[in-house]
């Protein structure tokens, strides 16, 4: 029960394009306060992946982005590599419970 | 480039304390909010609380009542400690620099398995 709303899995082909959505609600994503993004590889520790809704930290490569709209954002990822198999996270601020907050997680299956 | 390493012990009976260390290495980090998140199978990750080098805390409310994070400046450390853990308290703990200017955290330690059982 996670205060942001991701689906459980999503799964493509490498090379296609798949999207991962992030809902919230007023108190948060719908309150303006900006989502970002993570990866976590299978045993290891989440990685920032998106910051600040649409940016990159240095080393990402471009075939991620974020967008948001409203109560929810966006994860995309293009051009599918075996190596974007993992679990991703959104994470925004809670006005309403005055700290972070994250969704449940999708983990991403390249077919 | 920032690096944290985290230490504690990793298996807790019932009622005891969690007390975990995290040393930040690298690049100028003065201006960081130290964190601790955690996660668990069932309820994901779940941020517990900050503090910054000014010493001023904030810490989730569910856990606020047995929460208490600190700062050592001089060594570049910061601790957490949770008082009468249960089973519920089972996961993976992290150490975590968020950002100083937006709410997102961008250095992560290597993480720490926490069993609370009897």
């Amino acid at each position: 029960q996670s205060v942001l709303t991701q689906p459980p899995s999503v799964s493509e082909a490498p090379g296609q394009r798949v999207t991962i959505s992030c809902t919230g609600s007023s108190s948060n994503v719908g309150a303006g306060y900006d989502v970002h993004w993570y990866q976590q590889l299978p045993g290891t520790a989440p990685k920032l992946l998106i910051y600040g809704n649409n940016n990159r930290p240095s080393g990402v490569p471009d075939r991620f982005s974020g967008s948001k709209s409203g109560t929810s954002a966006s994860l995309a990822i293009t051009g599918l590599q075996a190596e974007d198999e993992a679990d991703y996270y959104c994470q925004s601020y809670d006005t309403s419970l005055s700290g972070s907050v994250f969704g449940g997680g999708t983990k991403l299956t390249v077919l | 480039q920032v690096q944290l390493h985290q230490w504690g012990a990793g298996l807790l009976k019932p009622s005891e304390t969690l007390s975990l260390t995290c040393a930040v290495y690298g690049g100028s980090i003065g201006g960081y909010y130290w964190s601790w998140i955690r996660q668990t199978p069932g309820k994901g990750l779940e941020w517990i609380g900050e503090i910054n080098l000014g010493k001023n805390t904030n810490y989730n409310a569910s856990l606020k009542s047995r929460v208490t994070i600190s700062v050592d400046t001089s060594k570049n450390h910061f601790s957490l400690r949770l008082g009468s853990v249960t089973a519920a308290d089972t996961a993976v703990y992290y150490c975590v620099l968020r950002s100083p200017t937006g709410y997102y955290f961008a250095y992560w330690g290597q993480g720490t398995l926490v069993t609370v059982s009897s």
